[in-house]
Order: C-alpha cells, then sequence, then structure tokens
C-alpha cells in the first residue's frame, strides 16, 4: 500500500519551544492535509495544503509541501500544553471515493 | 451546523459475538461518509465509504461490512467479532472536495 510517512514518532518539548515533523510520502498526490488527535478523541484537521502552493499557515501552524522531494512538514511556534497531541499528515491519493492514506503520525509532548 | 455523532461510546464484546456501531450526520444532505479503524498506539485504516444511500464500497477488508439505509446514517457490523477488531473506530463526512471531519469515535474492546 501506498502511505505517509512521519520521519519522527515522538516528540518532546518544553512550552513555548517550536516543533517541526516532517511526512516523507511515495505516491503521488495533489493534496496534503494535517491532522491533530488529541487523546481518545477524533483527529481535527489543522491544515490542508494544495501542489500549487508551497507554504500554508495558520496561526501558529505553517504547513510546507515540497512535490519534487515528496516531502511536507507542519511547525508549530510558540507551543502550548495544549499542543500535545498526535499528528498525523494524510495523503489524498487519486483512488475513487476521495481516499485518504494517513502516516504513522508524530506524538508531540508539550511539557508545561 | 453541521454535527456527526457515534454510537456507542464504547463497547466490551466477547470474540464471536456481532457487532454494530453507527454513525449519524445531521445539518448536511447527501454526505460522503467514511468509517476508519485505528488500532491502539497506530494510524486510522480507511475501511469503507459511502456516497449516497444504499451505496457502499470497501476499501480494506477486516471482516467487516458496512450499510448505508438512511441519507445520514452509516453503519458498521459484523455478526463475529475477531480479537484483532478491536481498536478505535471513526466516521468522517466530507465538508467539501478535500476537508474530512471526523466524529468522536467508539472504543471497541474485544475479549
Amino acid at each position: 500500500s501506498q502511505w505517509g510517512e512521519e520521519n519522527l514518532q515522538a516528540l518532546s518539548i518544553q512550552e513555548g519551544e517550536d516543533v517541526t515533523m516532517n511526512c516523507s510520502y511515495k505516491t503521488y498526490t495533489t493534496v496534503v492535509q494535517w491532522y491533530r488527535q488529541k487523546s481518545g478523541k477524533g483527529p481535527a484537521q489543522l491544515i490542508l495544503i494544495r501542489s500549487n502552493e508551497r507554504e500554508k499557515r495558520s496561526g501558529r501552524l505553517r504547513a510546507t509541501l515540497d512535490t519534487s522531494s515528496q516531502s511536507s512538514s507542519l511547525s508549530i511556534t510558540g507551543t502550548l500544553a495544549t499542543d500535545t497531541a498526535v499528528y498525523f499528515c494524510a495523503l489524498r491519493t487519486n483512488s475513487a471515493g476521495n481516499k485518504l492514506t494517513f502516516g504513522i503520525g508524530t506524538r508531540v509532548l508539550v511539557r508545561p | 451546523a453541521q454535527t456527526i455523532h457515534q454510537w456507542p461510546v464504547a463497547e466490551i464484546k466477547a470474540v464471536g459475538s456481532p457487532l454494530s456501531l453507527g454513525c449519524t450526520i445531521k445539518g448536511k444532505s447527501s454526505p460522503n461518509l467514511y468509517w476508519y479503524w485505528q488500532a491502539t498506539g497506530g494510524t486510522l485504516q480507511q475501511l469503507f465509504y459511502s456516497i449516497t444511500v444504499g451505496q457502499v464500497e470497501s476499501v480494506v477488508q477486516l471482516n467487516l461490512s458496512a450499510s448505508r439505509p438512511k441519507d445520514d446514517q452509516f453503519i458498521l457490523s459484523t455478526e463475529k467479532l475477531l480479537l484483532s477488531h478491536s481498536g478505535f473506530y471513526l466516521c468522517a463526512w466530507v465538508r467539501d472536495r478535500d476537508e474530512q471531519y471526523f466524529g468522536p469515535g467508539t472504543r471497541l474492546t474485544v475479549l
């Protein structure tokens, strides 16, 4: 199967620090989405970046997309303890039904 | 505003017993609906999707089935649970072409 992959699986940082997580993928995609999942909850979409965009910002979040290297990153500036979660990248692959393929996730622990 | 509900919140079932999980979307007509499964500590795996009433496509075979009996309802079921069915089941709908919104999930433990 064709899965997105995160390069880092677990991070522990101090509140206020910045954090960046990466996602590299092997399949063609036109859309990369980043989701955050807090413990016991469903994932929530944070940011969506399309293949014609190199960077997208939303508040403290910044996503980049490099289609030539097939990689995307998500950065969070000035982290808060409430940013503690698992972060997934997800690829919309060009198969029927708007299939989303999720990466393995990066667990981020922000220490207060 | 659209809302998504899943029931039950959690289930503990015996191996070999039947299962039925439900998902309802309110405030959105003819949504695209999806079922996902997530092992504890794992990633999300798309199981089924449905574009319209009575139509369901399987993405991954896990000895589960899905049905879309109403426009706003998506059901996941099996007649015989396996230990490997344990996990977190999530229903999602598509607000527009690419953005998927997830429900609160159902935690299933098979003993």
